[in-house]
């Protein structure tokens, strides 16, 4: 069974850092994409960042790019979203995601999100 | 940046009613779009990938057709567990992009 269990959201002042984690398991961790994709309250989804399997490419959203990096460490089946230069409009649940393995860019497996604040 | 434009934005039907929701968008995507249920305080799930493909346990009631710009998601005939928010969502060209959403309601 595939599981996502996203964690590290919280309250930060704007200008603050987060680091989110989302630990998986259930799947063959490194042979899938992996994404971040948030929504803020009463909002729509937005598409945040993406990881390739192996870690080598990553795509940014232009409203994150240059204050978040996204990261994952195969060894231990995890996914990170480094935030920096956080601000109010970052708040927002942060979903981990699963792309399917020959679906890049398809969500095929959520995880439950983890709520981020940014307020002073 | 593709933008994807839904309608309605809200959708007020019966069960046992045919529900059609529309997505459109701003440059062609061939037949790179899914589409996302989301009820009430849950993640998303996917109920559509590549325009017409159910995804797995999906039931049969759920279509979706449509290339280029124009893309429909239809509900056969609505059961209670439908009533929900749906998005679209492209894969063509990064940055991906989801619709705004279209809230299904009970009427």
């Amino acid at each position: 069974e595939v599981q996502l269990f996203e964690s590290g959201g919280g309250l930060v002042q704007p200008g603050g850092s987060l680091r989110l984690s989302c630990a998986a398991s259930g799947f063959t961790f490194g042979s899938f994409a992996l994404n971040w994709v948030r929504q803020a309250p009463g909002k729509g989804l937005e598409w945040v960042s993406t990881i390739s399997g192996s870690g080598g490419s990553t795509y940014y959203a232009d409203s994150v790019k240059g204050r978040f990096t996204i990261s994952r460490d195969n060894s231990k089946n995890t996914l990170f979203l480094q935030m920096n230069s956080l601000r109010a409009e970052d708040s927002a649940v942060y979903y981990c995601a699963k792309s399917g393995v020959t679906l890049f860019g398809v969500i095929t497996f959520w995880g439950q999100g983890t709520t981020v604040t940014v307020s002073s | 940046e593709i933008v994807l434009t839904q309608s309605p934005a809200t959708l007020s039907l019966s069960p046992g009613e045919r529900a059609t929701l529309s997505c459109g968008a701003s440059q062609s995507i061939s037949n790179f779009l899914a589409w996302y249920q989301q009820e009430p305080g849950q993640a998303p799930t996917l109920v559509i990938y590549d325009a017409s493909n159910r995804a797995t346990g999906i039931p049969a009631r759920f279509s979706g057709s449509g290339s280029g710009t124009d893309f429909t998601l239809t509900i056969s005939s609505l059961e209670p567990e439908d009533f929900a928010v749906y998005y679209c969502q492209q894969r063509s060209t990064w940055p991906y992009t989801f619709g705004q959403g279209t809230k299904l309601e009970i009427k």
